[in-house]
């Protein structure tokens, strides 16, 4: 099984640039989320999706916008990046329902110019 | 607010030392537990878990981990590391009826051959 992926791996965007950070997972997973990752910070919560048309902000979702359309994908739309935007995203997913283990992508290091 | 700790930020141990990492969260009802270790450039991976029964966890490469309920801590521990165990630990909860995983801000670990 692939698990979650996300692409891309890396990728540079130019001040005010717009770009989808794509995240799937084959889990059949209701919850999935989005993590940024900053040195020495821990992970931040962006938005989390607990199923298909359900969608909240966690903890730092300014700049940024998502979507579940389907189980199986959810995508982090970056909108007029910013250099505060630098940073590792992770996407995760859950099986939800009293098991919150994440299981994590691979990550996208994104640099913002 | 539902918080966790890690006490230590940046651990340095020689091979063979013992290693103990403290993680401590306040929430008073049923908790899950876990510790997941990222390795320098990679994603986060699951080490251990704990949801109920044995307080103490058995996790992969010969860590384990402590629930302590009276004391809300879950801290995690290797009887000899080596250097392949550098990495960042991060210690995460769920708590109550929350969707989503509450995280420490992680340590460091560093292991000198």
């Amino acid at each position: 099984n692939a698990g979650v992926t996300q692409t891309p791996k890396f990728r540079i965007l130019k001040i005010g640039q717009s770009m989808t950070l794509q995240c799937a997972q084959d889990m059949n997973h209701n919850y999935m989320y989005w993590y940024r990752q900053d040195p020495g910070m821990g992970l931040k919560l962006i938005y989390y999706s607990v199923g298909a048309g359900i969608t909240d902000k966690g903890e730092v979702p300014n700049g940024y916008n998502v979507s579940r359309s389907t189980t199986e994908d959810f995508p982090l739309r970056l909108e007029l990046a910013a250099p505060s935007q630098t940073s590792v995203y992770f996407c995760a997913s859950s099986p939800g329902t009293a098991n919150f283990e994440a299981f994590f992508g691979q990550g996208t290091r994104l640099t913002v110019v | 607010a539902q918080s966790v700790s890690q006490h230590n930020h940046h651990v340095i141990l020689s091979e063979a030392a013992s290693l103990e990492l403290g993680c401590n969260y306040s929430y008073g009802g049923t908790v899950n537990l876990f510790w997941y270790v990222q390795y320098p450039g990679q994603h986060l991976q699951l080490l251990l878990k704990y949801f109920s029964g044995d307080p103490l966890v058995k996790g992969i490469k010969g860590f384990e981990a402590e629930f302590i309920k009276s004391k809300f801590s879950f801290n995690l521990r290797k009887p000899s590391v080596q250097w392949s165990d550098t990495a960042e630990y991060f210690c995460a909860v769920n708590a109550g009826n929350n969707r989503k995983l509450i995280w420490g801000l992680g340590t460091s670990l560093a292991v000198n051959p």
